[in-house]
């Protein structure tokens, strides 16, 4: 139980062009979703914390414009870069948990993407 | 800020030995978690400890949250090369929704 697919797994795309990331719970309701990114060698870094409803919370640094994120549904959230540049290349990483509290964060696989 | 100190940042082992990770902060966190994460692939889940003093074991592997509840250790027995992998403890600080990461420890299990 508890899995998160996360589509596409890779992706490769041209500067300027924007990119769709999606993240689903395949068998519970995720109440909060959360998207990460991780550079090479390094941790993950929380980008947006969302609650299904309503608008996302972004981290500081974060740029909202730039990093849409849509959360309609219990069990699909969806990260959308925008205007890809190849400073945005990075591993992106979505996790949803049951709550919106303290709760268990279960991870999808992860996106590689690379802006050209 | 609630920081995770992770120690040692990298560590290479023969097949059948043992090895500690550490997990340090001078924070309080209401429950801290370990996750592995291998290439390309997202963290996976192994353990939530909540209680200070509690011990977990999974198979080969024993998790400590210390009795303040500021650390954590995963011991690993035996190790085997499927053991390898990046290692990440993460937790939830006193009244914070946010999970906070260490930077992992990267574990190579040599045949």
């Amino acid at each position: 139980g508890a899995v998160v697919s996360q589509h596409p797994s890779w992706v490769i795309c041209k500067s300027g062009t924007s990119v769709k990331i999606e993240c689903r719970s395949l068998d519970f309701q995720a109440t909060t979703m959360f998207w990460y990114r991780q550079f090479p060698k390094q941790s993950l870094m929380l980008m947006a914390t969302s609650n299904e409803g309503s608008k996302a919370t972004y981290e500081q640094g974060v740029e909202k414009d730039k990093f849409l994120i849509n959360h309609a549904s219990l069990t699909l959230s969806t990260l959308t870069v925008t205007s890809a540049h190849p400073e945005d290349s990075s591993f992106y990483i979505c996790s949803a948990s049951q709550s919106r509290g303290m709760d268990t964060q279960y991870f999808g696989p992860g996106t590689r993407l690379t802006v050209l | 800020t609630q920081l995770l100190e992770q120690s040692p940042q990298f560590l290479s082992i023969q097949e059948g030995e043992n090895l500690t990770v550490y997990c340090n902060s001078s924070s309080v966190f209401s429950s801290l978690q370990w996750y592995r994460q291998e290439p390309g692939e997202g963290p996976v889940l192994l353990v939530t400890v909540v209680t200070g003093g509690e011990v977990k074991k999974l198979k080969r592997l024993t998790f400590q949250f210390g009795d303040a509840r500021k650390d954590s250790s995963l011991h690993i027995t035996a190790a085997q090369p499927g053991d390898t992998g990046l290692y990440l403890c993460a937790g939830y600080g006193a009244g914070s929704y946010q999970l906070t990461f260490g930077k992992g420890t990267k574990l190579s299990v040599i045949p």
